[in-house]
């Protein structure tokens, strides 16, 4: 089975950092990523992770270790903007299937 | 580049009806993917169309059905329509090499009455 937990709602203070964690139960991995949903629209894509480690992308980072079953979002400045929903999503192996998450609600207060 | 298109953006039927939605992928993405997102709740897979072919499709029930077009846009169609089926329709295209990362179009938000 495929199971993705997630947070589901967190607050933060604008300027400070914020880690989201995501852990997966699946049968197999080929990769986990990132998205923002701001209230109402789309999701964009923020990080991809295949192998364990960290990848740095300006204020995001994200962190994977396969042998946890874990990842992570690192937020660091956080903005006003940065309000919104965050999605973990684990591709099946073998396939172009994604898992979802139910998203992590993040608060950025001033 | 323009993304990916939905249309309609909303959409309000009443319970029995039919509801069509329809995406047109970024291009040379040959992939696309049909999600619901009901309030709330996360994204839930529905199907899949990769070269014209349904890869894959998630738990729901035959009344979801789409197809992908020869110009690799893409259709869903919901049949007799529940109260339940409101939700957020989220369409996404990858591209058929390049790896696996999706883009989504901006949704059609379907209202059952």
């Amino acid at each position: 089975g495929q199971n993705i937990d997630q947070p589901t709602e967190m607050t933060a203070t604008e300027g400070a950092i914020v880690q989201i964690n995501c852990t997966y139960q699946t049968s197999g991995f080929n990769g986990l990523f990132w998205y923002q949903q701001h209230a109402g629209e789309a999701p964009t894509f923020l990080s991809y992770n295949v192998l364990d480690g960290l990848e740095e992308k300006g204020r995001f980072s994200s962190f994977l270790s396969r042998s946890k079953g874990y990842s992570y979002l690192l937020l660091k400045e956080l903005q006003m903007k940065d309000s919104a929903s965050y999605l973990c999503a684990v591709q099946a192996p073998g396939t172009y299937k994604y898992i979802f998450g139910t998203g992590t609600r993040l608060k950025v207060l001033a | 580049e323009a993304g990916v298109t939905q249309s309609p953006t909303h959409l309000i039927k009443t319970r029995g009806q039919q509801a069509t939605l329809r995406c047109s992928p970024i291009s040379g993405h040959t992939s696309v993917y049909w999600y619901q997102q009901a309030l709330g709740l996360g994204l839930q897979f529905l199907l899949w169309y990769d070269e014209g072919e349904e890869r894959n499709r998630g738990n729901f029930p035959p009344r979801f059905s789409g197809r992908q077009f020869p110009n690799y846009s893409s259709e869903l169609n919901v049949n007799a329509l529940e109260l339940e089926d409101s939700a957020l329709y989220l369409c996404a295209s990858r591209p058929t090499s390049g790896g696996g990362t999706q883009y989504f179009g901006p949704g059609t938000r379907l209202l059952v009455l």
